[in-house]
This record gives structure tokens, C-alpha cells and sequence, in this order.
């Protein structure tokens, strides 16, 4: 079975850092590119980022709200997708999912919550 | 950015009675590979989202086969034939042909 786990959120001060971790079995992860899609409390989904493959690259795209600040990595040894944060403002908060494979018939994982508050 | 646009954004149905939720993206969805990248996700109360169908009409792994998609360039459309209780939630549609992705402001399904 594909699974996704995200890990690594929390409340966190502005300005501060957090590193989210993207877990995956079930599947030959390098095969695959992954993307970042946030949900603010009550709100609708946003797109955050996404890596291409080692065969494309492993090349990046971000959404121009976190372009500079957040940066998205793979490890392939270990299947596992990654989602540093930095500089993190209040509207940053949101459940954070983790995508296997955004254009076709991806997977998404449960979540971890990401809460910048002072 | 390609802005995409549900209608309606509230859909109360009766069950056993078929619904239907439209999306429309501001540009053409076909992408330079021929394929078009139109999602439509269900995200049921305190879940996730979850893949319905992608590429317009491929009903995703596990789906049930009242669920189905269709459409082409800027307009598209999902089908549910006969709503069940279990369908109730936010649907959203979602655009993965040209950065950056976007998503629909989202349809909720209820139940009269």
C-alpha cells in the first residue's frame, strides 16, 4: 500500500524555522515528484511546492508566497520528501500535505499541522 | 496564474439523486504533452483531500463508479449519478498543467 506520513510540525514564533518531513513506502520513490499543498483553518487548499525526479533534475518549483523562504529536497535512499521553512509568518499557518505525483492520480497524506504564533 | 472556477460553491442534494459540480480555468488546461491536468478531489469532513478522477475522466484507484469526470480546454465537469451520505464534503477541482498549481475555491455537498 502507498502511504505518506508527514512529520515535523508545530507552533513556532515568527521568524522562526521548521523542517517537515514526508515519510513514503509502498512505492519506488524516485520514481515519482512530489509536491507541498497547504489548508489554512477553514480555507481551501494552496499549492506550496514541488520537486522533480532525478531523471528531470530533481529541478523546483514554489508558490510566489513562499518562494525565498521555503525549500523543498528529496532524499531518494530514504523516501523522503522534505519542506524546510524559514522566515515563517502567521499566514503560514495551515495543515501541511505532502503529494506523491500532483498530475496524475496522486496520493496525498494525512497532514501535519503547522501553528506560527507568538 | 491559471484561476479556476467552481459553480456552484454550495450544492444541497437529495440522496439517491444525482449532483453535479462545474470548473472552469481561466486558459486552456492542455498541456505541451497532449494530456490535460484537471483533478477533482474530495476532502469529507476532518479527512484530507483524496484523488476522484485526473486527466478529466480517470477515475482514481478505489473510486466508486458513480463518480465520473468530464470536459475539455477550460470546462469541466464532475458527475456523481446517485448521491449516497458518504459523498457529503468539499470538492475541489485542481490544475497541475502549468505552474504554479492551483485549485478551485472548493463545492460543498450536503445532504436535504
Amino acid at each position: 500500500d502507498v502511504q505518506l506520513v508527514e512529520s515535523g510540525g508545530g507552533l513556532v514564533q515568527p521568524g522562526r524555522s521548521l523542517r517537515l518531513s514526508c515519510t513514503t513506502s509502498g512505492f519506488t520513490f524516485g520514481d515519482y515528484a512530489m509536491s507541498w499543498v497547504r489548508q489554512a483553518p477553514g480555507k481551501g487548499l494552496e499549492w506550496v511546492s514541488f520537486i522533480r525526479g532525478k531523471v528531470y533534475g530533481e529541478t523546483t518549483e514554489y508558490a510566489a508566497s513562499v518562494k525565498g523562504r521555503f525549500t523543498i529536497s528529496r532524499d531518494d535512499s530514504e523516501s523522503i520528501a522534505y519542506l524546510q521553512m524559514n522566515s515563517l509568518k502567521t499566514e503560514d499557518t495551515a495543515m501541511y500535505y505532502c503529494i506523491r505525483d500532483p498530475a496524475g492520480g496522486s496520493y496525498w497524506g494525512q497532514g501535519t499541522l503547522v501553528t506560527v504564533s507568538s | 496564474d491559471i484561476v479556476m472556477t467552481q459553480t456552484p460553491l454550495s450544492s444541497p442534494v437529495t440522496l439517491g439523486q444525482p449532483a453535479s459540480i462545474s470548473c472552469r480555468s481561466s486558459q486552456s488546461l492542455v498541456h505541451r504533452d497532449g494530456n490535460t491536468y484537471l483533478s477533482w478531489l474530495q476532502q469529507r469532513p476532518g479527512q484530507p483531500p483524496r484523488v476522484l478522477i485526473y486527466k478529466i475522466s480517470n477515475r482514481f484507484s478505489g473510486v466508486p463508479d458513480r463518480f465520473s469526470g468530464s470536459g475539455a480546454g477550460t470546462d469541466f465537469t464532475l458527475r456523481i449519478s446517485r448521491v449516497e451520505a458518504e459523498d457529503v464534503g468539499v470538492y475541489y477541482c485542481t490544475q497541475a498543467t502549468q505552474f504554479p498549481y492551483t485549485f478551485g475555491q472548493g463545492t460543498k455537498l450536503e445532504i436535504k
